[in-house]
């Protein structure tokens, strides 16, 4: 079936620093989503992208619809502490039923 | 102003008995779900709803039945509980029209079977 597979699976980095993560697809998605989970909480949307090369900031995030259409990117610009949490993309199932595929997360930790 | 809410947030009990969480939204939309999410954070959906039909019915077992009593509420009634049912579950919801996979999660409920 089809699989998200996310990289890396986790992250720890010093607070104020850069970070990139990806997700990448065996099949072709017509729509990314890029969601964050902190602990204890449910998963909250951060961006959502529709077209192929599409670029979304959303505050210090930068999300990527890669142009083969099998790929996402998430950029997260000058690290802070309560970036910390779950880092989940996802894509939807053909059918338009609303069946979205999640990949596995990146974890993020930020040391202060 | 809660946009999802589920009750409870935590449910603990033992092997066997039927337990109901419950998932209310009031962000006007028509299209709700239920999703599992295992202890490595794999997160699953289970069933959608769209103006109270059963849309998506995953692999699930028959002793999970969800109920949407109107388009603001879907339930999740599981019976004979199994050590295996033990997840945190989400209720989720959506537009169907233009913004169907831009899902919003309630906090989730912590259901550990004993």
């Amino acid at each position: 079936g089809q699989q998200l597979n996310q990289s890396p699976q986790s992250m720890f980095i010093q607070e104020g620093e850069d970070v990139s993560m990806n997700c990448t697809s065996s099949s072709i998605f017509n729509t990314w989503l890029w969601y964050k989970q902190d602990p204890g909480e449910g998963p909250v949307l951060l961006i959502a992208l529709y077209k192929a090369g599409e670029l979304t900031s959303n505050g210090r995030l930068t999300a990527q619809f890669g142009i083969t259409r099998k790929d996402s990117f998430l950029n997260i610009s000058a690290s802070i502490p309560s970036d910390v949490g779950i880092y989940f993309c996802a894509g939807p199932l053909s059918g338009n039923t609303g069946k979205l595929i999640f990949g596995q997360g990146t974890t993020l930790q930020v040391k202060p | 102003d809660t946009a999802v809410s589920q009750t409870p947030k935590y449910l603990v009990t033992q092997m066997g008995n039927d337990k109901s969480i419950k998932c209310e939204q009031n962000l006007g939309h028509d299209t709700m779900y239920w999703y599992k999410q295992d202890s490595k954070k794999f997160l699953k959906i289970m069933f959608s709803y769209n103006n109270k039909e059963l849309i998506i019915n995953e692999t699930v077992p028959n002793r999970f039945s969800p109920k949407s009593p109107d388009k603001a509420h879907l339930n999740l009634h599981i019976n004979s509980l199994e050590l295996g049912d033990s997840a945190v579950y989400f209720c989720a919801s959506s537009q169907a029209v233009r913004r169907l996979y831009e899902q919003y999660f309630g906090p989730g409920t912590r259901l550990t079977v004993t």
